[in-house]
């Protein structure tokens, strides 16, 4: 079974700030998926960034990017210049790959980070 | 595009009772996820749909069902409701596979009294 550490329950920085959020991950599979979600206090659970585990270069996504150890299995999330929009519940991902005779699997979720951006 | 619909947005039922939830995918997306959102135990995978067939299930008891129309709409049971099934229930949809990418909508809130 895989499993999704965060280990910073909560984080806190000043608007402008960059701030990393860290996740490690453990499973036996070669060929899967890893997500960062965040989920603002509306609830909506938004995709913020999705890294193939076969692709060596790491995804970026304007002012979010990613830093993927794929031996360490670690999955770092880098936000630069952030905004107060930026505050949120962050969420790690796994998901292995399905094909296309299993299709879609399941996420695996870490416990979340609180990220505040303080003005 | 339109995103995930789920309706209704909040929910308040009693112990004993039983609750349908129901929602809508992106267009075109074929695959509907359904997941439970705790304060003690986060997300957890309940079910996935594709094309009306139930491919993949988590470790949830019997009374969480599921079902999918083929028009890919999802909708999901609880029967006989405990004061444990209050919970931010969220449906997330994707495209067949290699994009598997899964897209939530903004949950179903149901509270258990």
């Amino acid at each position: 079974a895989q499993t999704v550490t965060q280990s910073q329950p909560e984080m806190s920085v000043q608007e402008a700030e960059t701030v990393t959020l860290s996740c490690t991950y453990d499973t036996s599979e070669n060929n899967y998926y890893l997500f960062w979600y965040k989920q603002p206090p509306s609830r909506q659970m938004i995709l913020v960034i999705r890294q193939e585990a076969y692709k060596q270069q790491n995804a970026t996504e304007n002012r979010f990017s990613v830093n993927f150890q794929k031996a360490a299995k670690s999955f770092s999330l880098k936000i630069s210049d952030s905004q107060l929009g930026d505050t949120a519940m962050y969420f790690c991902a796994f998901m292995k790959h399905g094909g296309m005779i299993q299709g879609a699997q399941k996420l695996v979720f870490g416990q979340g980070t609180r990220l505040t951006i303080n003005p | 595009k339109a995103g995930v619909t789920q309706t209704p947005r909040y929910l308040i039922k009693t112990r004993g009772q039983q609750v349908t939830l129901s929602c809508s995918p992106i267009s075109g997306h074929r695959s509907v996820s359904w997941y439970q959102q705790t304060p003690g135990q986060g997300l957890q995978f309940l079910f996935e749909y594709f094309s009306e067939t139930q491919r993949n299930k988590g470790n949830f008891p019997g009374r969480f069902s599921g079902r999918q129309f083929s028009n890919s709409r999802s909708e999901m049971n609880v029967s006989t409701l405990e004061l444990g099934d209050s919970a931010l229930y969220l449906c997330a949809s994707s495209l067949d596979p290699p994009q598997e990418t899964q897209y939530f909508g903004p949950g179903t809130r149901l509270l258990v009294l």
